[in-house]
């Protein structure tokens, strides 16, 4: 069965830090999907990235960076530099092939708050 | 491009009634899901609609039902509401089956 697990719950950082949210995923499909959502305050979800089973190349967006490495079934995100409009709730979600490209299953989450 | 609108953002009913959400996604979108999230449970998938078609169906009672219209809009149906239903109901469309979704702001149901 397919599983998201985002261990850490909550994690505070001073401005400026650095800062990683770790994900880790089970799943039996050889093609799968692997995405990081934000939720600020507001409550709506904000599409961060999408990153498919057969690539593991890391990206890099401005201050955010993305390890994926299936050999540890792990998909991280990284915030350099954290800012204050960084704090929100962070989830990884993962779907298959199998079940639905667009069904996607969370992780429970990760709230990040910055301190200035 | 406008992005995912939801209405009505908030709402208010009763134990027994029911209730009916919609979604507008994103022009040229045709796929749209819908997902629950509570404290308690987390963020869950509920249903996805592709060309009017109900395409995949999460872990729901019957009680939740949806629809899509032919311009792509969708509603949700929830009869019989419980006080468990209460969530922030999300919506999200994306082109098709490759590529991201992209949420809507939520309607928050409040059952009492």
């Amino acid at each position: 069965a397919q599983k998201v697990t985002q261990a850490q719950t909550e994690i505070s950082v001073v401005e400026k830090e650095d800062v990683t949210l770790d994900c880790v995923y089970e799943t039996r499909d050889t093609t799968y999907y692997l995405f990081w959502y934000k939720q600020p305050p507001s409550g709506e979800l904000v599409f961060l990235i999408r990153r498919n089973s057969f690539d593991e190349q890391n990206e890099i967006s401005g201050r955010y960076s993305w390890n994926f490495q299936k050999s540890t079934s792990s998909f991280n995100f990284t915030i350099t530099a954290s800012q204050v409009v960084d704090s929100a709730v962070y989830f990884c979600a993962l779907s298959e092939a199998s079940t639905g490209a667009n069904n996607l299953f969370f992780g429970t989450g990760t709230r990040l708050t910055v301190i200035p | 491009k406008a992005g995912v609108t939801q209405t009505p953002r908030y709402l208010i009913k009763t134990r027994g009634q029911q209730v009916t959400l919609s979604c507008s996604p994103i022009s040229g979108h045709r796929s749209v899901s819908w997902y629950q999230q509570t404290p308690g449970q987390g963020l869950q998938f509920l249903f996805e609609y592709f060309s009017e078609t109900q395409r995949n169906k999460g872990n729901f009672p019957g009680r939740f039902s949806g629809r899509q219209f032919s311009n792509s809009r969708s509603e949700m149906n929830v009869s019989t509401l419980e006080l468990g239903d209460s969530a922030l109901y999300l919506c999200a469309s994306s082109p098709g089956t490759r590529y991201e979704q992209y949420f809507g702001p939520g309607t928050r149901l409040t059952v009492t």
